[in-house]
């Protein structure tokens, strides 16, 4: 089955460290993205990608970096300069980011990050 | 621009029909509903264009309606499984090459 997966489910940062949050996804989709979630609010987009080796700034990219040397993968750094980085992080992929063509995002099943 | 969605949340016993509701500003070219149950991920339902146009999902169905800027969800005979966090998503035009989330409806169904 195709989809779109997250690891690790669970992550704990420690004061000063950067961490990465892998996403994967086998649907052959050119566009991914990232978002982050705060409890009762709704998503809001950190980085995308349009295709490989690209990627725009997001509403919230400060104190997150990301890459895309493959179609499938678009991992997201969480850096120390990130100082409120606790929160719910949904990676997501659509066939193109195109609004002509106006296809839905899939989601992975996030990872939830915590500071020590 | 952030849509603005209604209610923040809302309580229904099992078979009774709901309305939520995504507003914007700005002017729309398409609305995106995802419903998430908690901890999991955003499940897509439907995406509608301008246009004025209806779309329907079992006993889930949405209208937008591009002069006032907004779109409805309905939900009629909740059912238990319908429970959850509704989200709409907006592209302002047809360039727009990222969805703008709203903060999300929760709906609670009760037996």
């Amino acid at each position: 089955d195709g989809g779109i997966t997250q690891s690790p489910k669970y992550l704990f940062r420690k004061e000063g460290q950067n961490v990465t949050l892998s996403c994967e996804q086998n649907l052959n989709h050119d566009a991914m993205y990232w978002y982050r979630q705060d409890p009762g609010q709704g998503l809001r987009l950190i980085y995308y990608s349009q295709i490989v080796n690209d990627f725009q700034k997001g509403d919230i990219a400060e104190g997150y970096s990301v890459s895309r040397e493959k179609k499938e993968s678009f991992p997201l750094t969480v850096t120390s300069a990130q100082k409120n980085p606790t929160a719910f992080y949904l990676c997501a992929s659509s066939i193109s980011s195109s609004a002509a063509e106006n296809q839905p995002q899939h989601f992975g099943d996030g990872t939830r990050l915590s500071i020590l | 621009q952030q849509p603005v969605q209604s209610p923040q949340a809302v309580i229904l016993r099992e078979g009774e029909d709901a309305v939520i509701n995504c507003s914007s500003s700005k002017a729309l070219y398409s609305v995106h509903w995802y419903r998430q149950k908690h901890g999991e991920a955003p499940v897509f339902l439907m995406i509608l264009l301008k246009g004025g146009e209806q779309k329907g999902h079992e006993k889930i169905s949405a209208s937008f309606n591009e002069k006032k800027q907004q779109s409805s969800l309905y939900l009629t005979a909740s059912q238990l499984s319908y429970s959850g966090t509704y989200f709409c998503g907006t592209r302002g035009d047809s360039s727009a090459s990222k969805i703008i989330f709203g903060s999300g409806t929760r709906l609670s169904i009760r037996p």
